[in-house]
């Protein structure tokens, strides 16, 4: 049971905009640590996606997002497109287990 | 571009130490950011194990501290994980990571591969 809360799996059809969201409390993203995305397709390893809340590493297409309000962040993507078929973790730190904490991941299907 | 490639055995026994390395390629790990290793139980989500600053210091997830050793070979350009006491629910694959750091802030940017290390007799 993680620390950050992500919804198990999302689904959307080709084209539309999806939004994964990763609660956390007032230890963590509460606290204004940074929260960082990844994405990892199936039998790879994990690839940054957003790093510092909203900020995207060099080849990464601008229809990935993220945000960070209160307690919580969201990664939202749009044009969505069957190559973004994946599962998708976030990551903080959190104060009360001093330690960099991931979310429990959530798998996107694209319909 | 950095490349990370670990190595080390496939199958450990119960009781028996985990040995992996990290070799580093087209960026000299004395040359800043932090390198930190992570792993991910077979269908399960990712878990941080712990890692060292260019500087030498090491951090540590409390939960594993008490058998995690990480270590650097700057000679190499490696950086190592020890694992002690193993049991089944350390089997996972076991991913190298160049980390930047802050005290607010720790973003992995550059991965291995990932090996998988089976614990079982």
């Amino acid at each position: 049971q993680s620390v950050l809360t992500q919804p198990p799996s999302v689904s959307g059809a080709p084209g539309q905009r999806v939004t994964i969201s990763c609660t956390g409390s007032s230890s963590n993203i509460g606290a204004g640590y940074a929260v960082h995305w990844y994405q990892q397709l199936p039998g790879t390893a994990p690839r940054l996606l957003i790093y510092g809340n909203r900020n995207r590493p060099s080849g990464v297409p601008d229809r990935f997002s993220g945000s960070r309000s209160g307690p919580s962040a969201s990664l939202a993507i749009s044009g969505l497109q069957a190559e973004d078929e994946a599962d998708y973790y976030c990551q903080s730190y959190d104060s009360s287990l001093s330690d960099w904490v991931f979310g429990g991941g959530t798998k996107l299907t694209v319909l | 571009q950095v490349q990370l490639q670990e190595s080390g055995p496939g199958l450990v026994k119960p009781s028996e130490t985990l040995s992996l390395t990290c070799t580093v390629s087209a960026y000299s790990i004395t040359s800043g950011y932090n390198w930190g290793w992570i792993r991910q139980p077979p269908g399960k989500g990712l878990e941080w194990i712990g890692g060292i600053y260019h500087s030498g210091v090491t951090y540590y997830n409390p939960s594993l501290k008490s058998r995690v050793t990480i270590s650097v070979d700057t000679s190499k350009n490696q950086f190592s994980l020890n694992l002690s006491s193993v049991t089944a629910a350390d089997t996972a694959v076991y991913y190298c990571a160049r980390c930047s750091c802050t005290s607010t802030s720790c973003f992995s940017d550059y991965w291995g591969q990932g090996t998988l290390v089976t614990v079982s007799a």
